[in-house]
């Protein structure tokens, strides 16, 4: 079955600390893999997407494939990356995606 | 642009009753995608229409079924309310393109919190 795991509910860090938000995920093609993050208040917005290989308000995330996962990483947390992150997957082939059900990130002061 | 626009904010029902939901998807975009989020859950993907027809299904009963319009505005239409169907329901809007799948980026509206009691 193709699913989304996000282990961690809740994980707080303190500002300037490292971040890792883990996402495995369980398909057998080549997906396409996505963060969503929602801000208090805001909308679910993406984050990125893993095929434009970008880096976003410092976030970066690695595809590996033989892990099957695709952990967020950020090397200094600020206060304002707190929010609810969900990773997304969507099957190659497919319009749908796939959601874990999230890790909201504290950044204490 | 207000972006992705739903309607109603909040809504009550009563099981076994039939609910309507509005969305308007942002200015430029013509694919509409519903998603069904219950509490610390993340979404779960309903349906997807586009050039008003629904191109892919996610694992959802029957009773979940949609529409969209020629001015690309969607409805998401569920009958027989249960409980289980308490939920946040959003719609998020990108760009298709005819015979290719192409994930474009999605755009969320805030959503609709429906309540069945």
């Amino acid at each position: 079955a193709q699913r989304v795991t996000q282990p961690e509910k809740l994980l707080s860090v303190f500002k300037g600390a490292p971040v890792e938000l883990k996402c495995n995920y369980s398909y057998s093609g080549s997906p396409e893999l996505f963060w969503y993050v929602q801000y208090s208040r805001q909308r679910l917005q993406l984050l990125l997407r893993h095929i434009s290989r970008e880096s976003i308000k410092g976030f970066t995330a690695d595809l590996n494939k033989g892990e099957t996962s695709f952990h967020l990483k950020k090397p200094f947390a600020q206060e304002e990356d707190s929010a609810m992150y969900y990773c997304a997957l969507s099957p190659s082939g497919t319009y749908k995606y796939i959601f874990g059900t999230g890790t909201r990130l504290k950044v204490l002061a | 642009d207000a972006g992705v626009t739903q309607s109603p904010t909040h809504l009550i029902k009563t099981r076994g009753q039939q609910v309507t939901l509005r969305c308007s998807p942002k200015s430029g975009h013509d694919t509409v995608s519903w998603y069904q989020q219950a509490l610390g859950q993340g979404p779960q993907f309903i349906f997807q229409y586009y050039e008003e027809e629904e191109r892919q299904r996610g694992n959802f009963p029957d009773r979940f079924s949609g529409h969209q319009f020629p001015n690309y505005s969607s409805e998401l239409n569920v009958n027989a309310l249960l409980l289980g169907d308490s939920a946040l329901y959003l719609c998020a809007s990108s760009f298709g393109l005819a015979g290719v799948v192409y994930t474009d980026t999605q755009y969320f509206g805030p959503g609709t919190r429906l309540t069945v009691l």
